[in-house]
């Protein structure tokens, strides 16, 4: 991912939609990556991983998809709840490197209304 | 189980004083320890990982240091801190061979 701008993106949706946030990452090396959970004044949580060698995965209520094509990343959540509200982050590790050097895409903030 | 010890959570510092941030991670050997910074409105950037004790690597020129004097401790330092030096600043820690980061709580940092 890459920090651009100084104004997260937000997505605004009702209880019990489904929503999806989008990534877009830069490095055609990078084979691994995760979505994390940033709540406010927290650190981040992981959510989901997945490996460049798949395009799809799924977890509880969360998806995964991966186009390596358009190096584009996004995270689908599954009737989303005001627990779910946070700054949501994707990040991406070249392959080879340590994990804790991912690079972190800027974030964006998702709103649940109930 | 492994847990991971930051603090302060906040820290109203003025231009020109030190800093030191710590973080201590039980439960676990070994493991590789990162500190990163998030600015107001963007990603998490990479400052500094260790992954043994004194052995620190910087990713970014900046005027705080990192060290390592046990194997669980990361500390945080700077001798003048900046008003740029404000964020919020995160440690983390991995278990080597493993597929997952964990993040501290953070220190929220305000330069005034």
């Amino acid at each position: 991912g890459e920090s651009v701008g100084l104004h997260l993106p937000t997505l605004s949706v009702q209880e019990g939609d489904n929503s999806i946030i989008n990534c877009a990452y830069s490095n055609s090396a990078s084979d691994y990556f995760i979505w994390y959970k940033q709540e406010s004044g927290k650190g981040p949580q992981f959510i989901i991983d997945i490996r460049s060698n798949m395009d799809k995965r799924q977890g509880q209520r969360v998806t995964v998809l991966l186009n390596k094509t358009v190096k584009h990343l996004s995270l689908q959540i599954a009737a989303t709840q005001p627990g779910d509200s946070a700054v949501y982050f994707c990040a991406d590790l070249p392959s080879g490197t340590s994990y804790g050097k991912l690079t972190f895409g800027q974030g964006t903030i998702l709103t649940v209304h109930p | 189980s492994q847990t991971i010890h930051q603090w302060p959570a906040t820290l109203v510092q003025p231009v020109g004083s030190p800093l030191s941030l710590e973080c201590t991670v039980e439960g676990t050997s070994n493991p590789n320890l990162y500190w990163y910074r998030q600015a107001a409105g963007r990603g998490l950037q990479l400052l500094f990982y260790s992954v043994g004790i004194g052995q620190i690597s910087s990713e970014v020129p900046q005027n705080l240091s990192a060290s390592r004097p046990q194997d669980r401790q990361f500390i945080l330092s700077s001798k003048k801190l900046l008003l740029s030096d404000s964020g919020f600043y995160l440690c983390a820690w991995e278990r080597r061979g493993d597929t997952e980061a964990f993040f501290g709580q953070g220190t929220r940092l305000t330069v005034v």
